[in-house]
């Protein structure tokens, strides 16, 4: 089955840092790919997307690009905020699966200023 | 605000009772889920609703029971809680299908859910 997964967390970071969160996946066809953000006590944002491969989806200065040959989705950020700290998730929604997004379990980002 | 919009947004109950968790968007989506989240488990799906008048099971759905009363509405009910349903329900909503594009889920902002 679909399956999505992430570096675990928690991830710190000091204010301008690099960022890199990987995401790995495992689907059948050729899948839809996914990052949420989740700010404390909110629910899930949709952050980007991208889908096919070597389309690289972009917001508010992250990215990420679909590396159909590594099976991969990495989220990156050339320089981060204090305001990035959040849990991010990857998720896929594959070809078989019109409905439903299959999520990774989430990396907790703390952002120190 | 357009978007998904649940209630309550925090709820304590003890073991064995039952209680219904309301779900509501105004964007005219057509299919809507529920989700759980737990600590280092990520997101589960409990159940979905493709469209209006169909539900069907998602990978937790044991405990739980669905209504999709009319294109906007999509509750969860917990007839008998126990303490291993204690968890943040998220309820989301997403576009028709097929149509050749690719939505995200919108997302709305949580139950927090405690059974003692």
């Amino acid at each position: 089955g679909d399956s999505v997964t992430q570096m675990e967390g928690p991830v710190t970071l000091s204010e301008e840092a690099f960022l890199t969160i990987n995401c790995t996946y495992t689907a059948t066809g050729y899948p839809s790919l996914f990052w949420y953000v989740q700010y404390p006590g909110e629910g899930l944002q949709l952050l980007l997307k991208a889908t096919k491969a070597d389309d690289k989806g972009s917001n508010k200065g992250f990215e990420a690009t679909y590396r159909k040959e590594t099976t991969s989705f990495h989220l990156e950020k050339g320089s981060v905020q204090v305001s990035d700290s959040a849990v991010y998730f990857c998720a896929l929604r594959s070809g078989g699966s019109n409905y439903k997004l299959t999520f990774g379990k989430g990396t907790l980002l703390t952002v120190n200023p | 605000n357009a978007g998904v919009t649940q209630t309550p947004k925090f709820q304590v109950l003890k073991t064995g009772q039952s209680m219904t968790l309301q779900c509501a968007q105004d964007m005219n989506h057509n299919s809507m889920y529920w989700y759980r989240q737990d600590p280092g488990m990520g997101l589960r799906l409990i159940y979905y609703s493709a469209s209006e008048g169909t539900t069907d099971k998602g990978e937790v759905p044991n405990g739980y029971n669905v209504s999709r009363l009319n294109k906007r509405e999509f509750s969860l009910r917990l007839e008998s809680a126990a303490p291993s349903q204690t968890s943040v329900y998220f309820c989301a909503s997403s576009e028709a299908l097929f149509t050749g594009q690719t939505y995200g889920y919108t997302f709305g902002s949580g139950t927090r859910l405690t059974v003692v």
